[in-house]
């Protein structure tokens, strides 16, 4: 199926641990964003990238990394992972913003 | 900056029964809008979105929204609500002009259907 497809769904890390969530997008989409979703706070943008080459960040770059490889993927790595960024993320394109966002199915993450 | 409120975080509802979820945008000019719906442990999906034209849009699965500019409000509507619309629903509001820097989301209003 077309769409945004995020690996891997669940992961545990501990304190400290790196690890890197991927995003893939076979909708030829141009901007590319990863959120995070936390329980009362809705989702918060991370970071983004307007097009292959380019990343911006969001509210909520602390402690975060992205790299667009490609028109098609766009990695977001935590260096020193911490409890704080415990959360479900999610991985999102557009082709621009008026058609809307396609999400993936989000990243369940916990940092212990 | 632009901005979103859902002032309700959570709403119950009886099956059968009408639907309206309230969501305020702040931006200074006429914003795109959007509705999004979460099922529990899934990703978004767009419902409906305004961007010009007429103020009342149609979405999937019989919802739809109107758009009050005097009110800065793009509400949520569905006459009789199903079990199966259990779930959490997102207005966001993105910034006219272009770029890529990103949809703002409301803190979501969580929908219960009672039988």
């Amino acid at each position: 199926n077309a769409g945004v497809t995020q690996t891997p769904k669940f992961q545990v890390l501990k304190t400290g641990q790196s690890m890197t969530l991927q995003c893939a997008q076979d909708m030829n989409h141009n901007s590319m964003y990863w959120y995070r979703q936390d329980p009362g706070m809705g989702l918060r943008l991370i970071y983004y990238s307007a097009s292959e080459g380019t990343t911006d960040k969001g509210e909520v770059p602390n402690g975060y990394n992205v790299s667009r490889l490609n028109k098609r993927e766009f990695s977001l790595r935590l260096e020193s992972a911490a409890p704080s960024q415990t959360s479900v993320y999610f991985c999102a394109s557009s082709e621009q913003v008026d058609y809307g966002y396609t999400f993936g199915s989000g990243t369940r993450l916990t940092v212990v | 900056a632009q901005s979103v409120t859902q002032p309700d975080i959570h709403i119950t509802v009886s099956e059968g029964a009408s639907l309206e979820l309230r969501c305020n945008y702040s931006y200074g000019a006429t914003p795109y809008l959007f509705w999004y719906v979460q099922s529990p442990g899934q990703g978004l999906q767009l419902l409906l979105k305004y961007f010009s034209g007429d103020t009342l849009v149609q979405g999937i699965k019989g919802f739809e929204a109107e758009f009050k500019r005097s009110q800065s409000s793009f509400n949520l509507r569905k006459p009789s609500v199903h079990w199966s619309d259990a779930a959490e629903y997102f207005c966001a509001v993105g910034a006219r002009g272009g770029g890529a820097d990103g949809l703002t989301f409301g803190k979501g209003t969580h929908l219960i259907i009672q039988p």
